[in-house]
């Protein structure tokens, strides 16, 4: 079965942390991709991967970076974490007929 | 660019009711067509999706019916249960946009016993 994993389920962090979201996935999915979830805005793409070492802005990247360095892993960094950064984040991975399996999500508080 | 536009929420029903959720797209092209759901305290997960006019997406007795001439990719289901209680979301996916899934706002439903 298609398995999609977050490192965390609720993250409180302090304004101006570094903060590492993880997501796994065991699909051998050459794509995926981090989303963040908010009230009215629906889902909006922040990174999105097509292969190792490889990465591509989504809709809103600032204040986040990412990290491929296995083909099943894939990081999201919060440089320095604020306030309006807090959110549910949603990590994705793709086959080839273009679905998109997510997992659970990283619901993140930043005081 | 491309987008897609699903009615707004909530919507409350009575188990045992007809279900629609309309869902509308602009899109060049001949795009792919997904709905997803969210359960309460969980991640999306694909519920349906068709990917070329007049096919019928149905998965747990929900289906929709891709319609190029409409530009429509309803939802319907003829009896819902409490159980069907989430968040509902419409997307595409183009080639034109490196097959991102273009999503809507989402739509939440609240069904009553």
């Amino acid at each position: 079965d298609v398995k999609v994993t977050q490192s965390s389920r609720y993250l409180v962090k302090r304004t101006g942390e570094k903060v590492f979201l993880e997501c796994v996935q065991d699909m051998d999915h050459e794509n995926m991709f981090w989303y963040r979830q908010d009230p009215g805005l629906g889902l909006r793409l922040i990174y999105f991967s097509y292969d190792v070492k490889m990465k591509e802005k989504g809709d809103i990247p600032e204040g986040y970076s990412v990290s491929r360095e296995k083909k099943e892993r894939f990081s999201l960094i919060l440089e320095s974490a604020s306030t309006n950064q807090t959110s549910m984040y949603l990590c994705a991975s793709r086959d080839s007929p273009q679905t998109q399996y997510f997992g659970p999500g990283t619901r993140l508080l930043v005081l | 660019g491309d987008s897609v536009t699903q009615m707004e929420g909530p919507v409350t029903l009575s188990e045992e009711a007809f279900l629609t959720i309309n869902c509308t797209y602009t899109a060049t092209g001949y795009p792919s067509l997904f709905w997803y759901v969210q359960y309460p305290g969980e991640g999306l997960q694909l519920l349906l999706k068709a990917t070329k006019a007049d096919d019928k997406g149905s998965n747990k007795g929900f289906e929709a019916t891709y319609r190029k001439e409409t530009t429509s990719f309803h939802l319907e289901k003829g009896s819902v249960q409490v159980s069907d209680s989430a968040v509902y979301f419409c997307a595409l996916s183009n080639a034109g946009n490196n097959r991102k899934l273009i999503w809507g706002l989402g739509t939440s439903l609240a069904v009553n016993p």
